[in-house]
């Protein structure tokens, strides 16, 4: 099973809301990131987190507030977005290693934001 | 730090026909390489990956891709396009050594797969 399930697919929001968006994989990865894909770009690294620690933060918005509350979960708690933080939001996770560059990526399905 | 550059962010194709996508990397050592591709409204999914091991790569849907340390090149191809393989397909490099996966993408090609 190489499954990444994000929920929920789709989330709109307002300016003042506080929501979170939920990732989970069983399959024993011990690295987990979030990745936001603005329309017909790449997707561009926000966090990661190994071993259930925070171990990049690409320096996002504190509105933004990841968590990571075990293993096979990981969470991201919005508040006060802006519209142009609408976005698709993809969660993947991955095996650590010494070599770990190599190491697969599985992505979700993503969640897609809209902010009014 | 290093990056990596898809030549063309749009590339149409015939049913049948040869596709080449071009990606270039900029990195004094050998990075780790990656071709992802994205369905609409759906995640990334590995296609290939380059670790070193061999310089052509195999990987699913009939595509592989040839890594040239001399070009900095790691173009993915498939000998003929099938209306399925319209997508977009991201070029992606990771450093070696990293106890973690940063990944890096570049801007993405855009297939359009005509009948």
């Amino acid at each position: 099973d190489t499954e990444v399930t994000q929920t929920p697919k789709h989330l709109v929001m307002g300016m003042t809301n506080k929501k979170s968006l939920k990732c989970e994989q069983h399959m024993g990865h011990r690295a987990m990131y979030w990745y936001k894909q603005k329309a017909k770009k790449p997707p561009e690294l926000m966090f990661v987190y190994s071993y259930e620690k925070l171990s990049i933060n690409e320096s996002v918005p504190s509105r933004f507030s990841p968590e990571c509350p075990n293993s096979s979960l990981l969470n991201l708690h919005l508040h006060a977005l802006q519209p142009e933080d609408s976005a698709l939001y993809l969660c993947a996770s991955s095996q650590l290693g010494v070599a770990g560059g190599q190491n697969i990526q599985y992505f979700g399905a993503g969640t897609r934001l809209s902010v009014l | 730090a290093q990056s990596v550059t898809q030549l063309g962010s749009h590339v149409s194709v015939s049913e049948g026909a040869l596709v080449l996508l071009r990606c270039n990397y900029s990195s004094s050592v050998p990075p780790y390489l990656f071709w992802y591709v994205q369905y609409p409204n759906q995640g990334l999914q590995l296609l290939l990956k380059y670790t070193s091991a061999a310089t052509l790569v195999k990987g699913i849907n009939g595509f592989e891709a040839e890594f040239k340390k001399s070009e900095t090149s790691f173009h993915l191809t498939k000998p003929s396009a099938h209306m399925s393989d319209a997508a977009e397909y991201f070029c992606a490099v990771s450093p070696q050594g990293a106890a973690g996966n940063k990944l890096t993408f570049g801007g993405g090609t855009r297939v359009l797969v005509k009948p």
